[in-house]
């Protein structure tokens, strides 16, 4: 069964930094790109980052470009994203997805529950 | 990176059909036929519904299906049942490794 679980979110200032990871089981990781998509409350998904399955490419929204840095550990199954200079409008729930391609960001077929990231004062 | 157009609503009776759409541009829906929906209901995450413009995942009730037509896709909901009631998400490959997700449709079952 997949299975992908995130952590590391919390109430964070502004301007301060925030890692959340994502700890996969279930499939053979490194066979697939992976995803961070955000969702602010009461409001529509957001595409944060995607990284393929070796890092050979990765991509970021414009609203967070400079700021966040996706990574990936294959030997650990895990998916990682630093969040650096947070401002209140990063306030969202993070979810981790495993897109159906290992090297192009095509679409999301397994989904975590989601980590709460609040950045206020 | 423009997010895609969807109407803020939808509606139909139990039984009927309905379609959302999802206008883009060639720079993406046009572009790629790599055009996704997504179904999300209320505190669950998003399920995968439909993928690469008229796939549907295993599992999935065949009265999901998909189409595309120049810059816009469409979700059409045949036999629609209670348990249809959830927003939806149209997502779009954009280039250079980029994806876009549309605003997302409230479907009402009346």
């Amino acid at each position: 069964e997949v299975q992908l679980v995130e952590s590391g979110g919390g109430l964070v200032q502004p301007g301060r930094s925030l890692r959340l990871s994502c700890a996969a089981s279930g499939f053979t990781f490194d066979d697939y790109a992976m995803h961070w998509v955000r969702q602010a409350p009461g409001k529509g998904l957001e595409w944060v980052s995607g990284i393929s399955w070796n890092s050979g490419s990765i991509g970021y929204a414009d609203s967070v470009k400079g700021r966040f840095t996706i990574s990936r550990d294959n030997a650990k199954n895990s998916l990682y994203l630093q969040m650096n200079s947070l401002r209140a409008e990063d306030t969202a729930l993070y979810y981790c997805a495993k897109d159906t391609s290992s090297a192009y960001f095509i679409d999301f077929d397994y989904w975590g529950q989601g980590t709460l990231v609040t950045v206020s004062s | 990176q423009s997010a895609l157009t969807q109407p803020p609503s939808a509606s139909g009776s139990p039984g009927q059909s309905v379609t959302i759409s999802c206008t883009g541009t060639s720079s993406d829906v046009g572009g790629y036929n790599f055009v996704s929906w997504y179904q999300q209901h209320p505190g669950k995450a998003p399920k995968l519904m439909i993928y690469e413009v008229n796939k549907r995942p295993s599992g999935v009730a065949d009265r999901f299906s998909g189409s595309k037509s120049g810059n816009t896709a469409s979700l059409t909901v045949s036999g629609l049942q209670a348990e249809d009631e959830a927003d939806y998400y149209c997502s779009s490959y954009a280039g250079n490794d980029i994806v876009v997700f549309g605003g997302g449709t409230k479907l009402t079952v009346l």
